[in-house]
């Protein structure tokens, strides 16, 4: 079974300083796993993705998430964060040759001026 | 957003009525997943379709509940009767094959009073 775990419901860093919003995975098989941003009155927007190959992966707006297999994690950084980056992020993962994608329970995040 | 139009944006209906959303996704996907998300439980998954066929209703909370897609460019989800409880944002997305990531729309706003 898949499933997705953001231990955090809530996230706050001052402005400036690096962020990291926290997700852990299972899967059966091999991962695809993927972050989106929920901006209030919105629908989820892509981020970033994990398929194969460099476990660093770089997305839009200078978020980037790093891929541990052997924890199996795959935390959001981001080095300076911006209060334009405060919205609701989600992570989510599809098992390879699935296609349903599980989504966590998001993570709030509040970047303070 | 620009790839799923969902409709409409806001619902105010009473109790007891139905409901119908609905759903108009750009062509080149195969799959298409109806969300429900409330405060209290989150983004979660009532159903998916996998080239127009539904491959996994498990999410879908009860018979009230129904989902259809008689072609690839379009998809309706059906309360009937609605109740309060109801009241959510319901998300429809989409993705191509394998690893490509889910698009989502913007939301239905549905208030059940």
């Amino acid at each position: 079974a898949q499933s997705v775990a953001q231990p955090e419901d809530q996230v706050n860093v001052a402005e400036g300083n690096p962020l990291t919003v926290k997700c852990t995975y299972s899967v059966s098989g091999n991962p695809y796993l993927f972050w989106y941003v929920q901006y209030p009155n919105r629908g989820l927007q892509f981020l970033l993705k994990y398929i194969t190959g460099d476990n660093l992966v770089k997305g839009s707006y200078g978020f980037e998430a790093e891929f541990n297999k052997s924890q199996t994690s795959f935390h959001l950084k981001k080095p300076s964060a911006l209060v334009s980056d405060s919205a609701l992020y989600f992570c989510a993962v599809r098992e390879t040759g699935a296609n349903n994608l599980f989504f966590g329970t998001g993570t709030r995040l509040t970047v303070i001026p | 957003d620009a790839g799923v139009i969902q409709s409409p944006r806001h619902e105010v209906t009473e109790m007891g009525q139905e409901v119908t959303l609905r759903c108009k996704p750009i062509s080149g996907h195969n799959s298409l997943f109806w969300y429900r998300q409330t405060m209290m439980r989150g983004l979660e998954l009532l159903i998916y379709f996998n080239n127009n066929v539904p491959i996994d209703d498990s999410g879908m909370p009860e018979d009230r509940f129904s989902a259809k897609m008689p072609n690839a460019s379009f998809s309706t989800l059906k309360i009937q009767p609605s109740e309060p409880r109801d009241s959510a944002v319901y998300f429809c997305a989409i993705t191509g094959t394998g690893n490509t990531e889910a698009f989502f729309g913007q939301g239905t706003r549905l208030t059940v009073v």
